[in-house]
């Protein structure tokens, strides 16, 4: 079966960083995406990777490893504002959307 | 309209009733979505249109239908809702480039 990881929950400390793993087992792979969901509001998309290594956007920086099924988001300079749910998505062969929990991330002052 | 819009943004239901949410887009693009999001889940898609007139079946279809008669609309109909379709359901398109979704601001259905 297809099927993505991500931790369930995550806390951080206002202006430090953070790191939000994935990892994934999916039939093929068209690329992998990164959401931000805020708390009773839609998903909103952060990034997208389809080629192995890094990919930095301003404080948030997504990384992937296609041979190890693996990625991860960073998130820098942490700010109250990123206190949101950050959800991993694979996009499989048949170009079908397959997500993962979400990582709820807590920032503390 | 910008972007995508759901209606109802939120809904309590008997259960045996139907129910139609409605979706909206203005950004001209050929593929929707509906996903259901539940606590502790990941979304979950329950169908899908590639292009006006056509549409298809993703994870989770059963008790749930769909119609895209023309590019912008793209509504939801629970024949007869069960409790087990307490939800937040979301609506979502895509350019059908890198794939990129664009998400409505979701219906947040009970039913009882």
């Amino acid at each position: 079966g297809q099927n993505i990881d991500q931790p369930t929950e995550m806390t951080a400390t206002e202006g430090a960083i953070v790191q939000i793993n994935c990892t994934y087992q999916t039939s093929g792979f068209n690329g992998l995406f990164w959401y931000q969901q805020h708390a009773g509001e839609a998903p909103t998309f952060l990034s997208y990777n389809v080629l192995d290594g890094l990919e930095e956007k301003g404080r948030f920086s997504s990384f992937l490893s296609r041979s190890k099924g693996y990625s991860y988001l960073l998130l820098k300079e942490l700010q109250m504002k990123d206190s949101a749910s950050y959800l991993c998505a694979v996009m499989d062969s048949n170009y079908q959307l397959i997500w993962g929990a979400g990582t709820k991330l807590i920032i503390k002052p | 309209i910008a972007g995508i819009t759901q209606a109802p943004t939120s809904q309590i239901l008997a259960a045996g009733r139907r129910m139609t949410l409605r979706c909206t887009q203005d950004m001209r693009h050929n593929a929707m979505y509906w996903y259901r999001q539940d606590l502790g889940l990941g979304l979950r898609l329950i169908h899908y249109s590639n292009t006006a007139g056509t549409t298809g079946k993703g994870e989770v279809p059963d008790g749930y239908s769909v119609s895209r008669a023309n590019t912008d609309d793209f509504p939801l109909t629970l024949a007869s809702a069960v409790p087990s379709q307490t939800s937040v359901y979301f609506c979502a398109s895509s350019d059908g480039g890198t794939g990129e979704l664009f998400f409505g601001e979701g219906s947040r259905l009970t039913v009882l």
